[in-house]
């Protein structure tokens, strides 16, 4: 079953709009982190941010910020004022702290934003 | 610290030939995993290792595939024979697990594979 669930496959935005990418995750744990990774066009995974399940704050980097909400199970990600350096595919994840998981990656299927001049 | 490093970058190859994708982690990190990126599965998990001690190879798809790592320092992934179906980007991944948190999990630059 796939526990991390990105449905948005492709999102095309203009320059500066906002955009969020919406991350549904599905686990028993009441212990677990969630991850957003970016792969640019080059094809390296770039790490964005972690979150660990007791921590429901929201968070904002920049132009970045993350909406975290444990009752709709969702962690879904806003870039304002996107630009074209934002394209790439962003890929959430799901590690759960289970004895021995060593908490590996529960990757989604990712989304890819295409931003346009 | 010059993070996950991971070669080939870029490899083709004939299929039946034996590939080794190599990678070098983080020093001190110790839990290391390899996944594979397609386009049909997207990412993958086929192993990790915990002290250089495999833990879950249940993401192996075959027996063709084969993971090592005999020491803190270094790990390949084996693939013998390679079939046009491997063709995948091979992903290098480390952590240092703490005890009450999930750590960030760094990935390699991932070795582009191409099975013809």
């Amino acid at each position: 079953a796939q526990k991390v669930t990105q449905a948005q496959t492709e999102i095309s935005v203009v320059e500066k709009e906002d955009v969020t990418l919406d991350c549904v995750y599905e686990t028993r744990d009441t212990t677990y982190y969630l991850f957003w990774y970016k792969q640019p066009p080059s094809g390296e995974l770039v790490f964005l941010i972690r979150r660990n399940s007791f921590d429901e704050q929201n968070e904002i980097s920049g132009r970045y910020s993350w909406n975290f909400q444990k009752s709709t199970s969702s962690f879904n990600f806003t870039i304002t004022a996107s630009q074209v350096v934002d394209s790439a595919v962003y890929f959430c994840a799901l590690s759960e702290a289970v004895r021995d998981s060593g908490y590996a990656l529960n990757f989604g299927k990712g989304t890819s934003l295409l931003v346009t001049p | 610290d010059a993070g996950v490093i991971q070669s080939p970058r870029h490899e083709v190859t004939e299929m039946g030939q034996e590939v080794t994708l190599r990678c070098k982690p983080i020093s001190g990190h110790d839990y290391l995993f390899w996944y594979r990126q397609t386009m049909m599965r997207g990412l993958e998990l086929l192993i990790y290792f915990n002290n250089n001690v495999p833990i879950d190879d249940s993401g192996m798809p075959e027996d063709r595939f084969s993971a090592k790592m005999p020491n803190a320092s270094f790990s390949t992934l084996k693939i013998q024979p390679s079939e046009p179906r491997d063709s995948a980007v091979y992903f290098c991944a480390n952590t240092l697990l703490a005890a009450s948190s999930g750590n960030t999990i760094y990935f390699g630059e991932g070795s582009w594979l191409t099975v013809v």
